[in-house]
């Protein structure tokens, strides 16, 4: 059974940062290309980054562009988002999405609530 | 970045047929978005439905098709079921970019 744990959310202030770790299991991590997407309270979701599972490579919305880093350590099954410069705009349920990157996306975490306020 | 445009609502009857459709401000949506089509209840994490246009997971009920009509992407629900009454998210590819849409709030009445 593939099981994404998400953790590391919390409260912020303001031009602060927070790691979000997400554990995966029930699949081999290293084959398959990984996602984080959000959503803001009562609104709709969006696509933060994604992180290939071959090279590495990385993409990244617009507005996360710059202060947000994702990355993955194959060896621990896990995924991270690195997120600093935190804005008021960045409070959402963040959701750790096995795929992307030529990978369709299927399995979706239970998501983490990251507070930016002061 | 690129404006993934959904209907905000929709409302079917039990029993009925509903399409859902998810149009690009680029142009048309072709099979090199790889549309992806979501289903998300109040306080639940999303679904994947269908994956690369028309492409059902495991878990897909049969009632549930995607395509691509008329220049967008569309899902269409054939038998509507109570239990359908859901959020439902398309999501398209820009050369590894990602766009949602806004959503489209279904409701079976």
């Amino acid at each position: 059974e593939v099981q994404l744990l998400e953790s590391g959310g919390g409260l912020a202030q303001p031009g602060g940062s927070l790691r979000l770790s997400c554990e995966a299991s029930g699949f081999t991590f290293s084959n398959h290309a990984m996602s984080w997407v959000r959503q803001a309270p009562g609104k709709g979701l969006e696509w933060v980054s994604g992180v290939s599972n071959s090279d590495g490579s990385t993409n990244y919305a617009d507005s996360v562009k710059g202060r947000f880093t994702i990355s993955r350590e194959n060896s621990k099954n896990t995924l991270y988002l690195q997120m600093n410069s935190l804005k008021a705009e960045d409070t959402a349920v963040y959701y750790c999405v096995k795929g992307g990157w030529g990978n369709y996306y299927d399995y979706w975490g239970q998501g983490t609530l990251v507070t930016v306020s002061s | 970045q690129a404006v993934v445009t959904q209907e905000p609502s929709l409302t079917v009857s039990p029993g009925g047929t509903v399409t859902l459709t998810c149009g690009s401000s680029t142009g048309a949506v072709t099979g090199g978005h790889y549309t992806h089509w979501f289903q998300q209840k109040p306080g639940q994490a999303p679904r994947t439905l269908i994956h690369d246009t028309s492409n059902k997971h495991s878990w897909t009920p049969a009632r549930f098709s995607g395509s691509l009509l008329g220049g967008k992407a569309a899902l269409t629900l054939s038998g509507a079921q109570p239990e359908d009454e859901a959020e439902y998210y398309c999501l398209l590819s820009y050369s590894g970019v990602w766009v949602f849409g806004g959503g489209t709030k279904l409701t079976v009445l």
